[in-house]
């Protein structure tokens, strides 16, 4: 079964503050794992795809990373517009998981003026 | 451009009464997923559609709980005889034709059960 964990659970930061985020996964064969932003009382808004280890992916202040095991969300020098919840999700290879996303619980992150 | 569009975004029903929550792609898009949010947990995903076939079912109740994605029109999750447990926020995403690949959310519709 495919899990994915995500810490910290929340996050305070200080505007200009950089930080990360991490994702820890298993999977039976990594298709893809996924970065999604979530505002309250919103839909889940995408952000990357990542498809293999070493794999690197920017937007903005976001960059996000990929080892065997986990990812990386690194925010640079955040602002508070970019509060909100990060969830991480996987897709695997095999049977039904290679249609469904499996996602952790997120990581809230509050940035302050 | 619209995105994936759901209504109603908030629903109220009382014990025992039947909701049902609709969904429509994006454009061009043929696949259609139905994930649930609990509170304080993460999404989890119910069912698998392409149109007029259920691909994967694997994440849906046994009972009471049914999806259908017809040729013409938006999709449909629809819970029979809803209890207090079903409520929830329930988010439909799509996704172009491979199947795979990043999926794009929707507003989500927040179920309330009295």
């Amino acid at each position: 079964e495919d899990q994915v964990t995500q810490s910290p659970e929340a996050l305070r930061l200080q505007e200009g503050e950089s930080s990360s985020l991490n994702c820890s996964y298993t999977v039976s064969g990594l298709r893809g794992l996924f970065w999604y932003r979530q505002d309250p009382g919103k839909g889940p808004e995408f952000l990357f795809t990542l498809y293999s280890a070493g794999e690197e992916k920017e937007k903005e202040r976001l960059k996000a990373t990929l080892t065997k095991k986990e990812s990386f969300l690194h925010i640079t020098a955040p602002k508070p517009e970019d509060s909100a919840t990060y969830l991480c999700a996987v897709q695997g290879h095999s049977g039904a998981g290679s249609y469904q996303l499996t996602f952790g619980k997120g990581t809230k992150l509050s940035v302050i003026p | 451009n619209a995105g994936v569009m759901q209504n109603p975004r908030h629903l109220v029903r009382r014990r025992g009464q039947e909701a049902r929550l609709r969904c429509s792609p994006m454009k061009g898009h043929s696949h259609v997923y139905w994930y649930r949010q609990l509170p304080e947990e993460g999404l989890k995903f119910m069912v698998y559609l392409q149109k007029e076939n259920i691909i994967d079912e694997s994440g849906m109740p046994k009972e009471r709980f049914s999806a259908e994605f017809p040729k013409e029109g938006p999709s449909i999750l629809r819970i029979q005889q809803v209890v207090r447990g079903d409520s929830a926020a329930y988010f439909c995403a799509s996704s172009p034709s491979s199947g795979r690949g990043e999926q794009f959310f929707g507003p989500g519709t927040r179920l309330t059960v009295l």
